[in-house]
C-alpha cells in the first residue's frame, strides 16, 4: 500500500513570499491532516478535512495560511505571505474513518520549509 | 487543559542497552494512547496503540504499557540497536466514539544510541 506522498521536500524562501505545499494521501482514506513541527516539538494540527470539507480548523492562521481538498483527494496548504516564525515541518496526514481504527494516522514524510 | 507531558527530554544510550521512555497525560474523555517514532526528517510512524481496556501491548522490541488510572504510559525499548535512534512522541486522543478525535501531541523523547 502506497503511503502518503508530499512534495516538496524542502523548501527555502524569504519572508513574505508564498508557498505551497502538496499531500496526496493513502488511497480511499477519508480524513485528510495538516500538521506544523517546529523543531523540537511535538506537531500541531493545523487543519483536518473529512472527503472534502474542513471539520477543524481552529488553529490555522487563516490570515494567512490557506488550505483546501480538491474532490476530498488531494491537499494543497498555503502560507501568504510567509514570516520568519512559519519556519516549520508540514506534516500530512490520513486516516480510513473506520471502526476499530478509524483515527489511526499515517504521516507523510513532511516539508522542511525555511523562511529567511 | 487537556496536556501530554514525556520524560525525558532526551536520552543517551549505549547500543544492546535498555531503556524506557514516560509519558503522562492528562486528557479527558480518554479515548487511545499511541507511541510514535519519528526518525530525523520523517514523519511520525505509529509503534502502538492503546485504548482503555489494553495496559501493554508490544511491537517487536518495543513494548508499551497504559495504566489509565494513574494517566501514565510507558515505552520500554529492549536490546537497542542504532537505528532505534529516533524521537517517540506520545499521542493520546481526546474523543470517545465514532469521532476522528482530537489528538493530543507530546514534545517527544529524542532517543541517541551510541555504538
Amino acid at each position: 500500500e502506497a503511503g502518503v506522498a508530499q512534495s516538496p521536500r524542502y523548501k527555502i524562501i524569504e519572508k513574505r513570499q508564498s508557498v505551497a505545499f502538496w499531500c496526496n494521501p493513502i488511497s480511499g482514506h477519508a480524513t485528510l491532516y495538516w500538521y506544523q513541527q517546529i523543531l523540537g516539538q511535538g506537531p500541531k494540527l493545523l487543519i483536518q478535512f473529512q472527503n472534502n470539507g474542513v471539520v477543524d480548523d481552529s488553529q490555522l492562521p487563516k490570515d494567512r495560511f490557506s488550505a483546501e481538498r480538491l474532490k476530498g483527494v488531494d491537499s494543497t496548504l498555503k502560507i501568504q505571505p510567509a514570516k520568519l516564525e512559519d519556519s516549520a515541518v508540514y506534516l500530512c496526514a490520513s486516516s480510513a474513518g473506520t471502526f476499530p481504527s478509524y483515527n489511526e494516522q499515517f504521516f507523510g514524510p513532511g516539508t522542511r520549509l525555511t523562511v529567511l | 487543559k487537556n496536556q501530554v507531558e514525556q520524560s525525558p527530554q532526551s536520552l543517551i544510550i549505549l547500543e544492546g542497552k535498555n531503556c524506557t521512555l514516560q509519558c503522562n497525560y492528562t486528557v479527558s474523555p480518554f479515548s487511545n494512547l499511541r507511541w510514535y517514532k519519528q526518525d530525523t526528517g520523517r514523519g511520525p510512524v505509529s509503534l502502538t496503540i492503546m485504548t482503555f481496556s489494553e495496559n501493554t501491548k508490544s511491537n517487536g522490541r518495543y513494548t508499551a504499557t497504559l495504566d489509565a488510572d494513574t494517566k501514565q504510559s510507558s515505552l520500554h525499548i529492549t536490546a537497542s540497536q542504532l537505528s532505534d535512534s529516533a524521537s517517540y512522541i506520545c499521542v493520546v486522543s481526546a474523543a470517545a466514539g465514532g469521532s476522528q478525535g482530537n489528538l493530543i501531541f507530546g514534545k517527544g523523547t529524542k532517543l541517541s544510541v551510541k555504538p
